[in-house]
């Protein structure tokens, strides 16, 4: 049974430090992984999507890597904002089946202070 | 890209009434849904897969009578909670998968539930 675990559970930095979240899952057979954003109270907003073929994705100041040997991904936010402020929430897809079903980390609550 | 409208963003109700929640795909035809419940301080938790034309598949633990799921067509997919009661309350979000096998999922922008 495939299990994410995303650690730290929270964070506290000051503006323009570059931080690393993590992710680990226990089954390394996944279709993709993909990393989110959560404000509190709102929905979830799509960050990057790593095929399980690919070793990393660029977005801006996030980088997120993917190694699905051992189980584990990162998140990359160089110099943050405060306006990055929100739960990061990452989660894999399994390789079977058309409807492939997502499976969730608890998330990291990222707190950057001015 | 891909965008899944959710509504209401947030609700009220009195325990006991019934609650609909709508989830559109603007401008793609999901044939799946899939329905999370989120409660506090927690992740997202997988209710319901709903298909078009079919019976949704729900999770083990979930009231098929309760969450009453239906994906009248390709666009719309609802849930409604039925005679709902405090500890329904909750953030009920909903997801389409990829339209590509490549792609990611879309999410609605999540519906408060309270009920008092």
């Amino acid at each position: 049974k495939q299990e994410v675990t995303q650690i730290p559970a929270a964070l506290s930095v000051p503006e323009g430090e570059n931080l690393v979240l993590n992710c680990s899952f226990t089954d390394s057979a996944i279709y993709n992984l993909q990393w989110f954003r959560q404000d509190p109270g709102k929905g979830l907003t799509s960050l990057l999507l790593i095929q399980s073929s690919q070793r990393e994705q660029t977005s801006g100041r996030l980088n997120a890597s993917l190694d699905k040997s051992s189980g584990r991904s990162t998140l990359y936010i160089a110099a943050s904002q405060p306006g990055d402020s929100a739960t990061y929430l990452c989660a894999v897809s399994s390789s079977a089946g058309n409807n492939r079903k997502l499976i969730w980390g608890l998330g990291t609550s990222l707190a950057v202070n001015p | 890209g891909a965008v899944v409208s959710q509504h209401p963003s947030w609700v009220i109700c009195k325990s006991g009434t019934s609650v609909k929640i709508e989830c559109r795909s603007l401008d793609f035809q999901a044939t799946t849904m899939f329905w999370y419940r989120q409660f506090p301080k927690q992740s997202l938790m997988l209710m319901a897969t709903s298909n078009e034309g079919s019976k949704a598949t729900y999770e083990q633990g979930v009231e098929k009578d309760k969450f009453l799921i239906n994906h009248a067509s390709l666009t719309l997919s609802t849930l409604t909670v039925t005679s709902a009661h405090p500890e329904d309350s909750s953030f009920y979000i909903c997801s389409a998968p990829p339209r590509r096998g490549t792609g990611g999922y879309t999410f609605g922008s999540g519906t408060r539930l309270t009920v008092v």
